[in-house]
């Protein structure tokens, strides 16, 4: 167990729908990552969040946000949802706001119909 | 940003071989790790290695920076070991947190 909690572990909605993702970050952990998963694209970096401030950005789509609250939790916010939105969404956290380990969640998988 | 290249896609060992994984990296990095997707889909990081070699139990993992390659060893693989498993680097140098992962190589280990 990695210590990160994601939920949902399963989402299937339709296309045109709004969801949200959620993460909680191992304890003492104050960097976020969001992770896409697909089978044609790999593991895509999304956004980083370090102490509630956005930290990086990645192949993010304008459809898609993201925050981290002050109790170091964050949300993933998908919307106008497409086919090919589904896939594996990954958190993942690490102690610093970079060179150090990070560790993830088991992923939420989104089923877009 | 940084490219990631690991090489063999596809691997497949008979219980209790050793295999060598490779990992190429096209910039200086202050960080190198290494993750294993089971079938379940579970991302676990294996190591954390700069520079060096690291071991944990029949896993070791070496990273010579300064050529830009990392290479991962299994030793006496067991059907457990199977699964994909991916080297990752930071993106700008290290200046930011987030990692690029390579496309991976897929062991499958028979009995």
């Amino acid at each position: 167990d990695s210590g990160v909690t994601q939920t949902p572990k399963h989402l299937i909605t339709a296309t045109g729908q709004r969801v949200t993702l959620r993460c909680s970050p191992r304890s003492g952990d104050l960097s976020v990552y969001w992770y896409q998963q697909s089978l044609d694209q790999g593991l895509q970096f999304l956004i980083q969040y370090y102490n509630g401030e956005e930290r990086a950005k990645g192949n993010i789509l304008e459809r898609f946000s993201a925050q981290q609250f002050p109790d170091l939790h964050s949300e993933l916010n998908l919307s106008s949802l497409e086919l090919g939105d589904s896939a594996l969404y990954f958190c993942a956290s690490s102690v610093g706001s970079s060179g150090t380990p990070l560790h993830f969640g088991n992923g939420t998988r989104l089923t877009v119909t | 940003g940084i490219q990631v290249e690991q090489s063999p896609p596809d691997l497949i060992l008979q219980e209790g071989a050793n295999s060598t994984l490779r990992c190429n990296f096209s910039d200086s990095v202050n960080n190198l790790q290494w993750f294993h997707q089971n079938p379940w889909g579970q991302l676990i990081n294996l190591f954390y290695i700069p520079s060096g070699t690291k071991q944990n139990g029949r896993l070791s993992a070496t990273t010579v920076a300064t050529e830009r390659y990392s290479l991962l060893y299994i030793s006496s693989s067991q059907t457990t070991d199977s699964g994909v498993y991916f080297c990752a680097a930071p993106n700008y140098g290290g200046s930011q947190g987030n990692l690029i992962f390579g496309k991976g190589t897929k062991l499958s280990v028979k009995p």
